[in-house]
C-alpha cells in the first residue's frame, strides 16, 4: 500500500520569506500523480499544485513550486514570499495511475503539516 | 462549471440518533465520489468510495455506512452514533480518473458533527 510521510508537524516562516513543507511517499508504481491541499481555518480542502510522475518538469503556480525528485520519492513544496493568508495546514497527497486499478484511485494523504507565518 | 455542496455545515447529535449527511456534485456525470472523516484537525481517513450508482466501496468496518441513489448524490449514513463518530466529514469529488487521472478532488465544504 501507498503511504504519505509529512514529517513536520509544524513550520513557520516569516511574511516575504521562502518556506518549504517536506513530503516523501512510498509506492512501486511507476506511473501515479502528486498533489498538495491547503486547509486553512476555514476547514476548506483547496487544491494548490500537481505534479504527474512522467514529467521531469517541476510544476509550479504563482507563488507555489514544488521539487519532485522521482529516484528519491521526495515531493516538496516551496512557497516564495509568504503571505499571511498562506497560514494553513498543508497535506501532501499520492493517486496511483490507471493501471493500478479502480480502488487506487483514492488519494492517500499525509498527516499535514501545520504552517504559521510571523507578520 | 462544476460544484460540490454538502450539509448540513455543523450537526450536534446525541449518542444514540441516526446521522445523514448528503452531497451533490451539479454540472458533471458519473463522478467519482468519496467521503473522508478528519478527527482532531488532522489526517483524512477515506471511509467510502463509490465509482457509480449504488457502487460503494468501504475502507474502514464502522457503524456509519453509505448510499449513492443518483448519479451525483451520495449519503453518509448511521443508524446509532458513537461518540467516536465525532469528526469532521468531507465529501470530494473526481472526474473518471480513466479520463481525466490528474484532476486530483473537489472537496465540499465539510460537515462538523459533534456527538454528546
Amino acid at each position: 500500500a501507498q503511504t504519505v510521510t509529512q514529517s513536520q508537524p509544524e513550520m513557520s516562516v516569516q511574511e516575504a520569506e521562502t518556506v518549504t513543507l517536506s513530503c516523501t511517499y512510498d509506492t512501486s508504481e511507476s506511473d501515479y500523480y502528486l498533489f498538495w491541499y491547503k486547509q486553512p481555518p476555514s476547514r476548506q480542502m483547496i487544491l494548490v499544485i500537481r505534479q504527474e510522475a512522467y514529467k521531469q518538469q517541476n510544476a509550479t503556480e504563482n507563488r507555489f513550486s514544488v521539487n519532485f525528485q522521482k529516484a528519491a520519492k521526495s515531493f516538496s513544496l516551496k512557497i516564495s514570499d509568504s503571505q499571511l493568508g498562506d497560514a494553513a495546514m498543508y497535506f501532501c497527497a499520492y493517486r496511483g495511475g490507471i493501471d493500478s486499478g479502480a480502488g487506487s484511485y483514492q488519494l492517500t494523504f499525509g498527516k499535514g503539516t501545520k504552517l504559521s507565518v510571523i507578520p | 462549471s462544476q460544484t460540490i455542496h454538502q450539509w448540513p455545515a455543523t450537526l450536534v447529535q446525541p449518542v444514540g440518533s441516526p446521522l445523514s449527511l448528503e452531497c451533490t456534485v451539479e454540472g458533471t456525470s458519473n463522478p467519482n465520489l468519496y467521503w473522508y472523516r478528519q478527527a482532531a484537525g488532522r489526517g483524512l481517513q477515506l471511509l467510502f468510495y463509490s465509482v457509480g450508482i449504488g457502487q460503494i466501496s468501504s475502507e474502514v468496518p464502522q457503524n456509519l455506512s453509505a448510499s449513492r441513489p443518483q448519479d451525483r448524490q451520495f449519503i453518509l449514513s448511521s443508524k446509532k452514533l458513537l461518540l467516536s463518530d465525532s469528526g469532521f466529514y468531507l465529501c470530494a469529488w473526481t472526474p473518471d480518473p480513466e479520463i481525466r487521472p490528474n484532476y486530483g478532488y473537489t472537496f465540499g465544504s465539510g460537515t462538523r458533527l459533534t456527538v454528546v
